[in-house]
C-alpha cells in the first residue's frame, strides 16, 4: 500500500466549528506532514511528526491543533478558523530522514471553506 | 538557505511536441532535489528525485530531468507532451540538515493544446 488517505474530501465550517481533518498511511512511515495550499501557490509547511513526537511547528496559529494518535493516523483539529483558513489541506509522509534523503507521498487533499 | 527558481510560471505546448520546464537551484552543499506534479483538485504525485546519484535521471510517465551543478539547473523534460500532462510542476529541494524540509518552487502550469 503507497497511498496516503485523506478524510474527507470537502469540509465547509462556520467559524465558531469544531471539525478535525484525518490522514492515514500503512507504508510503515515514521515521519508525517501537514501542509496549506493556498489557490495558485505552492503547499506551506505548517507541522512535522517524527516518530509521533511533533517536530517542527512553522508558527501555526493555535486554533489548528495536530495530533498523531499512533504511527499511522494524523490528526488536525481545528476551532474558531477565520475565512483565510480556506484552503486545500495536504498531507504527507516520509520514511524516516536519518535513513538518507526520502521522498515525501503526498495525499489527495482536503478541501476546506470557512463560512 | 536552500531555493528553487522556476524560470516559467505558464508553458503552453502542442500534444505531441517537447516539453522543457526549467529550474535552478541554489544550495550550499549537493542538494537533493524533486519534481512532483499537481493536477487541478488534487495532491501532489512525485514524478522523480535526484540524490547525488546519476545526473540524467528518469522519473514516471516518460519524464527526466537532468542535474547540472556547473549551472545550477535541474530541467525537467518530456520528449512528447500529452494531454494528460497538463498540469502544475513544483522543483522542490530538500533541506539535508534536520528534517528535511520541503522548500517548493513557485510552480510552473503546463498548459497542452491538441
Amino acid at each position: 500500500d503507497t497511498e496516503v488517505t485523506q478524510t474527507p474530501k470537502h469540509l465547509v465550517m462556520g467559524m465558531t466549528n469544531k471539525k478535525s481533518l484525518k490522514c492515514e498511511q500503512h507504508m510503515g512511515h515514521r515521519a508525517m506532514y501537514w501542509y496549506k495550499q493556498k489557490a495558485k501557490k505552492p503547499p506551506e509547511l505548517m507541522f512535522v511528526y517524527s516518530y509521533e513526537k511533533l517536530s517542527i511547528n512553522e508558527s501555526v496559529p493555535s486554533r489548528f491543533s495536530p495530533e498523531c494518535p499512533n504511527s499511522s493516523l494524523l490528526n488536525l483539529h481545528l476551532h474558531a478558523l477565520q475565512p483565510e483558513d480556506s484552503a486545500l489541506y495536504l498531507c504527507a509522509s516520509s520514511q524516516d530522514w536519518t535513513t538518507g534523503v526520502n521522498e515525501q507521498f503526498f495525499g489527495p487533499g482536503t478541501r476546506l471553506t470557512v463560512l | 538557505a536552500q531555493s528553487v527558481t522556476q524560470l516559467d510560471s505558464h508553458v503552453s505546448v502542442s500534444e505531441g511536441t517537447p516539453v522543457l520546464l526549467r529550474c535552478n537551484y541554489s544550495s550550499s552543499y549537493s542538494p537533493s532535489l524533486f519534481w512532483y506534479v499537481q493536477h487541478p483538485n488534487k495532491g501532489l504525485q512525485l514524478l522523480l528525485k535526484y540524490t547525488s546519484a546519476a545526473t540524467l535521471v528518469k522519473g514516471i510517465n516518460g519524464f527526466e530531468a537532468e542535474f547540472k551543478k556547473s549551472e545550477t539547473s535541474f530541467h525537467l523534460t518530456k520528449p512528447s507532451a500529452h494531454m494528460s500532462d497538463a498540469a502544475e510542476y513544483f522543483c522542490v529541494v530538500s533541506d539535508s540538515t534536520g528534517f528535511q524540509k520541503l522548500v517548493f518552487g513557485t510552480g510552473t502550469r503546463l498548459l497542452v493544446s491538441p
